[in-house]
């Protein structure tokens, strides 16, 4: 079945550091989603990619979609002590059309 | 602002109780989701529902049940709690081609 992993687990940084995370699939998805959960609380939806290559921004995160549609990448520059959360990627299918499967997430820790 | 609501937000029980976790939302949503999470960790999907009388099983293998008589409307019921049922769970719609909106959780604790 369809699998989608994460790496890394934990990300130490830096306060004003950058920093990368990466999703890959096991199988082509159809389109990828990011989320962000702070300590004790729940997903909150970040983006969401669909075409191959495709590059989105958002402030100081920029998020990228591989041309194979089998990976992902959330880059955040300048980390700040408000990024501090886990940061999960999600990938749907054709087969799995409605249902995502998640990674395990990055957890990020950030120092001042 | 959150227009999925799940109550309640924490729970302690005994084993072998009968609970039920709500869930509902109000942006008429078809497609809504159960998914349980320990602390900080993967989320497993353990029930889902494309609309009204529609409920599949998830990933998770849990005992847990799910029904959809009403759209806004996808509440979870654990006939007999346990131990292992401690846990987080978390209750998700989803509309159109957009990401889910989650609820705020229930954290569970089965004593």
């Amino acid at each position: 079945g369809q699998q989608v992993m994460q790496i890394p687990q934990y990300q130490h940084v830096q306060e004003g550091e950058d920093f990368t995370t990466y999703c890959n699939s096991s199988t082509t998805l159809s389109n990828i989603q990011w989320y962000k959960q702070r300590p004790g609380g729940h997903p909150v939806f970040l983006i969401q990619l669909v075409k191959s290559g495709e590059v989105k921004k958002q402030k100081r995160l920029t998020f990228q979609f591989g041309e194979a549609k089998k990976n992902s990448s959330l880059h955040i520059t300048a980390t700040q002590t408000t990024d501090v959360g886990t940061y999960f990627c999600a990938g749907e299918t054709t087969d799995s059309w409605g249902k995502f499967q998640f990674g395990a997430g990055t957890q990020v820790v950030v120092t001042p | 602002e959150a227009d999925i609501y799940q109550t309640p937000r924490y729970l302690v029980i005994g084993t072998g109780k009968k609970i039920t976790l709500e869930c509902s939302q109000t942006m008429g949503h078809d497609k809504m989701y159960w998914y349980q999470q320990d602390p900080g960790m993967e989320l497993h999907l353990i029930h889902y529902s494309y609309g009204v009388n529609s409920t599949e099983k998830g990933d998770l293998s849990s005992e847990s049940t799910v029904s959809r008589i009403r759209t806004e409307h996808f509440p979870l019921t654990l006939e007999s709690a346990r131990p292992s049922h401690t846990s987080q769970y978390l209750c998700a719609s989803r509309g159109g081609a957009y990401g889910y909106t989650f609820g705020s959780g229930t954290r569970l604790t089965v004593v």
